[in-house]
């Protein structure tokens, strides 16, 4: 199947400073790009759609200049945790949809601490 | 917005008894995805069903979308300890965009 790449897998920052998150289809072209959240024991929340070359379009209550997403091309997705906050801390994923299919497919998380 | 409500939220068995995990809507579906996550991974697909009264079969796991399209279930026959992790049901919109139910925890007892 399809493969989605996330990097970084984990990391650690300090609150107050920003986090980059990549998001990759390594072999296919990804037409649409979904962020989502993850906290503890609850399921996952959308947080933003990305389409390739406009603007993400963001699930109310998330605030688009905290959590700044660029879709610069078909493989590549980012998403910026701008100032993060403690209570940013948590599970990030992607996920990538082709075209051709119907099916999401999801990178492996990323999970934000900070501290 | 379309909703799915699953239940139930955890799900204890022996290793060997059956699982079953439901989702309902109250409005008619155009289909419904169900996925895994691993503890500490990312949500898998396991399938899609479109099809009125549609059943499907994969070893020992059966989904079947209900007849008037506002429900489904996931049903695993003898649990392994590799059966472990949260079961998710979603509906697809005409966005792509995924509408999660809340997931059933399967715990095996040890």
């Amino acid at each position: 199947g399809a493969v989605v790449s996330q990097h970084p897998s984990w990391v650690i920052c300090k609150s107050g400073t920003s986090v980059k998150i990549e998001c990759r289809s390594l072999d296919f072209q990804a037409t649409t790009m979904f962020w989502y959240r993850q906290f503890p024991k609850q399921s996952l929340m959308l947080m933003a759609t990305s389409n390739e070359g406009s603007k993400a379009t963001y699930e109310q209550g998330v605030e688009k200049d905290k959590f700044l997403i660029n879709h610069a091309s078909l493989t590549l997705s980012t998403l910026t945790v701008t100032s993060a906050h403690p209570e940013d801390s948590s599970f990030y994923i992607c996920s990538a949809h082709s075209s051709s299919s119907y099916e999401q497919y999801f990178g492996p998380g990323t999970r934000l601490t900070v501290t | 917005g379309q909703q799915v409500m699953q239940i139930p939220q955890y799900q204890h068995v022996q290793e060997g008894e059956d699982f079953t995990t439901y989702c309902n809507s109250s409005t008619t579906l155009s289909n419904i995805q169900w996925y895994k996550q691993r503890p500490g991974g990312h949500p898998v697909f396991l399938i899609q069903l479109v099809k009125s009264g549609e059943v499907k079969k994969q070893k020992r796991l059966t989904f079947q979308f209900g007849e008037a399209k506002k429900n489904s279930s996931l049903h695993i026959t003898a649990t392994q300890t590799t059966d472990v992790g949260t079961y998710f049901c979603a509906v697809q919109d005409s966005n792509y965009q995924l509408i999660w139910g809340a997931g059933t925890k399967l715990i095996i007892k040890p």
